[in-house]
């Protein structure tokens, strides 16, 4: 079945500190991926979604700035936490569907927990 | 922000017991509605993408069902047993392009 690979899974770093994380679907091109992030106790919240070749869709309340998403390949997504503060301590994980229309589930990444000291 | 609400929150049930859980959405807009299980230390596995209003899916013991007029969507467990543990996410599709989730059932299966 489609995997999406997503590392690394746990990244604990000081305040300041710019952390990248990458998101490859391995056996299917992805020409969108979407990145998540949840807060304890918190459903998923969509933060961007990540277009092969063109820039990223933010959500509201989302700074690009802050979160600069990367889609240079069909199957490789990257998200980076600029600058990271503890606020940004967050899991944070992505998904792309295999296909495109509205009936295609999505394939997640196992998530990366972020913990910023 | 669409308010994506399921109950319980959380569940205990025996093995063996039946259970079902619930997933309310906005009625409006509707384009699909999935069903996630989530595994603890493992990545949220689809279940369903179901997107007719009366539909109805089966995959093993696990089944739901779909009302779009009333927004809601009921997913059932038939004999439990502790390998279903793990966090049930239903997510909403308004807009052809991005989820909204819920918080998620999160089912707990003792022997």
């Amino acid at each position: 079945g489609a995997v999406v690979s997503q590392h690394p899974s746990w990244v604990i770093c000081k305040s300041g500190t710019s952390v990248k994380i990458e998101c490859r679907s391995l056996d299917f091109q992805a020409t969108t991926m979407f990145w998540y992030r949840q807060f304890p106790k918190q459903s998923l919240m969509l933060m961007a979604t990540s277009n092969e070749g063109s820039k990223a869709t933010y959500e509201q309340g989302v700074e690009k700035d802050k979160f600069l998403i990367n889609h240079a390949s069909l199957t490789l997504s990257t998200l980076t936490v600029t600058s990271a503060h503890p606020e940004d301590s967050s899991f944070y994980i992505c998904s792309a569907p295999n296909g495109r229309g509205h009936r295609q589930p999505q394939h997640f990444g196992d998530g990366t927990r972020l913990s910023i000291l | 922000i669409l308010n994506v609400e399921q109950s319980p929150q959380s569940l205990h049930v025996q093995e063996g017991d039946s259970t079902n859980f619930t997933c309310s959405f906005p009625s409006s807009n509707f384009y699909a509605l999935h069903w996630y299980r989530w595994e603890t230390a493992k990545s949220p596995e689809a279940l369903f993408v179901m997107t007719l209003n009366g539909d109805e899916k089966k995959k093993g013991r696990i089944s739901a069902t779909l009302n779009t007029k009333e927004g809601y969507s009921y997913l059932y467990i038939k004999g439990s047993q502790p390998e279903d543990s793990a966090t049930y996410l239903c997510a909403f599709l308004n807009s052809g392009y991005a989820l909204n989730f819920g918080k998620g059932t999160s089912l707990l299966v003792t022997p």
